[in-house]
């Protein structure tokens, strides 16, 4: 069962641009999660935010939560090569079951 | 120290035959799931575990098993393997905050 949905699907941008994605869910959180996955790489974890936040900031990222629209977005700003990945949101429902629903994920392209 | 391990990262083998992929984490997590990966990087959760007990078990197919001997391991087992579970399999460790993935496991069946 998919839980998000990442938008777009992919981007391409040129390197020092700001990026965003977008992210949609369907039930209840406790918390959403954004990772990075590297091309033939695992997952990494970059920023939660949780239920009753509403931003959150680490280095160059910043993702807001608006529960009312049950969406979020991910902001990474002056974009650098090595950015170049996709990116999931993930959730964490309100049952509490540890399940990690992923959404589809937005393919990022840095350009020099 | 790798925190999540999985071992084989990668495994050719043929239809019928049965599989296992390993998966140890080292950083005394509670939660330990496993995901597939398809050709689409659609990320499928497949099982989740929490202090050696299974909480989810979505909907696969009953030839995929998976067995924890302790707290720290969560090993995946696959019967009569089908050319459909080619994928990317992840394991993935969790204590609340954000899960830990391994590098993963890419499965090809001929």
């Amino acid at each position: 069962s998919q839980q998000g949905e990442e938008d777009p699907q992919a981007l391409s941008i040129q390197e020092g641009e700001n990026a965003t994605m977008n992210c949609s869910y369907k039930t209840s959180i406790n918390n959403l999660q954004w990772y990075r996955q590297n091309s033939g790489r695992g997952l990494v974890h970059l920023i939660l935010i949780r239920s009753n936040e509403r931003e959150k900031h680490s280095g160059r990222l910043r993702v807001t939560l608006d529960t009312s629209k049950k969406s979020s977005s991910l902001l990474i700003t002056a974009s650098r090569a090595a950015d170049t990945a996709s990116y999931f949101c993930a959730t964490v429902s309100m049952n509490r079951d540890d399940k990690i629903i992923f959404g589809k994920g937005t393919r990022l392209h840095i350009l020099p | 120290d790798t925190a999540v391990s999985q071992t084989p990262k990668y495994l050719v083998t043929q239809m019928g035959n049965d599989k296992s992929i390993k998966c140890e984490q080292n950083l005394g997590h509670d939660t330990m799931y496993w995901y597939k990966q398809d050709s689409k990087k659609f990320l499928k959760i497949m099982f989740s575990y929490n202090n050696k007990e299974l909480i989810i078990n979505e909907t696969v197919p009953n030839r995929f098993s998976p067995k924890s001997p302790d707290k720290a391991h969560l090993n995946l087992h696959i019967n009569s393997l089908e050319l459909g579970d080619s994928a990317v399999y992840f394991c993935a460790s969790s204590h609340g905050s954000g899960a830990f993935f391994g590098q993963g496991t890419r499965l090809t069946v001929v």
